[in-house]
């Protein structure tokens, strides 16, 4: 079965903290892809990064970056100096491969992150 | 370069009646998929169309029905309402031409609230 858990429901940092918002997932496939979205009050998922099961290497971007490690399958992402932008619901999913003729996106529950001036 | 567009922005319905919600994918892409997100939850695949027919469907009754069009747009039918379909419906499109997994990219939904 697939499942993707986010186990942090809701984390409160000052801004300029670093925060770590944690994403393990399963799956039976050995080919998949792993996305974070950002859904900030506005209600729209805005998509952050997707990465496939055959790529482990970290991403930096800017100030977020991804740590993607599939003995732990855990897909954890980081903002570093936090700002009150970032405050948002930021959703994990994961989806398997195309040739199962859809790509459906499958979602955690979220973590809603409060950035405070 | 328009994004995911959703008509109505809210809509507000009793027990027992229809609806049906709008999407025009982002420009360029064919696939449309669409989910429900109740308050606190993540989002819920209902089904995926491409090519003017559902490819998969989620765990989701008959009552949910869906179409798409040969310009790529879609519509989403939900018939009989209960008051647990309360909920943001979100459509997302991606560009299946361009290879497995491409993001899927979100309109702003449709708050549907069931009196």
């Amino acid at each position: 079965a697939q499942k993707v858990t986010q186990a942090q429901t809701e984390i409160s940092v000052v801004e300029k903290e670093d925060v770590t918002l944690d994403c393990v997932y399963e799956t039976r496939d050995t080919t998949y892809y792993l996305f974070w979205y950002k859904q900030p009050p506005s209600g729209e998922l805005v998509f952050l990064i997707r990465r496939n099961s055959f790529d482990e290497q970290n991403e930096i971007s800017g100030r977020y970056s991804w740590n993607f490690q599939k003995s732990t399958s855990s897909f954890n992402f980081t903002i570093t100096a936090s700002q009150v932008v970032d405050s948002a619901v930021y959703f994990c999913a994961l989806s398997e491969a195309l040739s199962y003729n859809t790509d459906k996106l499958i979602f955690g529950t979220g973590t809603r992150l409060q950035v405070f001036p | 370069d328009a994004g995911v567009t959703q008509s109505p922005t809210h809509l507000i319905k009793t027990r027992g009646q229809q609806v049906t919600l709008r999407c025009s994918p982002k420009s360029g892409h064919d696939t449309v998929s669409w989910y429900q997100q109740a308050l606190g939850q993540g989002p819920q695949f209902i089904f995926q169309y491409y090519e003017e027919e559902e490819r998969q469907r989620g765990n989701f009754p008959d009552r949910f029905s869906g179409h798409q069009f040969p310009n790529y747009s879609s519509e989403l039918n939900v018939n009989a309402l209960l008051l647990g379909d309360s909920a943001l419906y979100l459509c997302a499109s991606s560009p299946r031409g361009e290879g497995s997994n491409q993001p899927q990219h979100f309109g702003d939904g449709t708050r549907l609230s069931i009196l």
